[in-house]
């Protein structure tokens, strides 16, 4: 069956350290999303694509980059990881038109210490 | 900013019907109204969506007013496994993006 996954799906690094949150989809969809949650924000939008090599900012992009290479994979880069970064990442993806439902992966706990 | 109002919290019994109301008087005419849901430290689920249409799926009835300016989710027969928090979203079909406001969180006691 198709899904969305994410890797890894907890991680602890330090503050000033580059990170790399993988997320992967095997429904072929155009779109992929990144959002942040944390308490009391509800999920705040980061970045999104919609096809490869397209790379828009979203609501919260600053300190974070997304790169395009493929329809499978929206790898989110957290270039100098400040502990304001620390929450849970989820990732989506939804085809082009249509309903525009979003499917989202299991999502990543990050802690920035 | 989000476009719905929603109550924060709900408490239902296992095996009623959970109805949770959605506030969204200044939707466009070409917005649809959406449905998730988000059990604990899960990603969102999505429920249902419609325009104008009352919707039925296997999970949920979605029921909107004739003038558009609020909906109801319902849950059929709540189990204790439709606990979490329920996002109400507006969105046409154009923005590819989903603005998620705090939610409802739906407690089904037993």
């Amino acid at each position: 069956d198709a899904e969305i996954t994410q890797s890894p799906r907890h991680k602890i690094t330090e503050t000033g350290r580059q990170v790399t949150l993988a997320c992967h989809q095997t429904w072929n969809h155009n779109n992929m999303f990144w959002y942040r949650q944390d308490l009391g924000h509800g999920l705040r939008l980061i970045h999104y694509s919609y096809g490869v090599q397209d790379t828009n900012k979203g609501e919260v992009s600053d300190g974070y980059s997304v790169s395009r290479s493929n329809t499978e994979d929206l790898p989110l880069t957290l270039e100098s990881a400040a502990s304001s970064q620390t929450s849970v990442y989820f990732c989506a993806s939804s085809d082009q038109g249509g309903s525009n439902e979003q499917f989202f992966g299991p999502g990543t706990r990050l802690t920035v210490l | 900013d989000a476009k719905t109002t929603q109550p924060p919290s709900m408490d239902c019994a296992e095996g009623r019907a959970a109805n949770l109301p959605c506030n969204h008087s200044t939707i466009s005419g070409n917005e649809y109204v959406y449905w998730y849901r988000q059990i604990h430290s899960q990603g969102p689920q999505y429920i249902i969506h419609g325009l104008k249409n009352n919707e039925t799926n296997e999970m949920a009835s979605l029921i909107i007013t004739e003038d558009r300016k609020s909906s109801t989710l319902i849950l059929p027969h709540a189990t204790l496994r439709d606990t979490a928090v329920y996002y109400c979203i507006v969105k046409d079909n154009y923005g590819q993006n989903f603005v998620f406001g705090p939610g409802t969180r739906l407690s089904v006691l037993p």
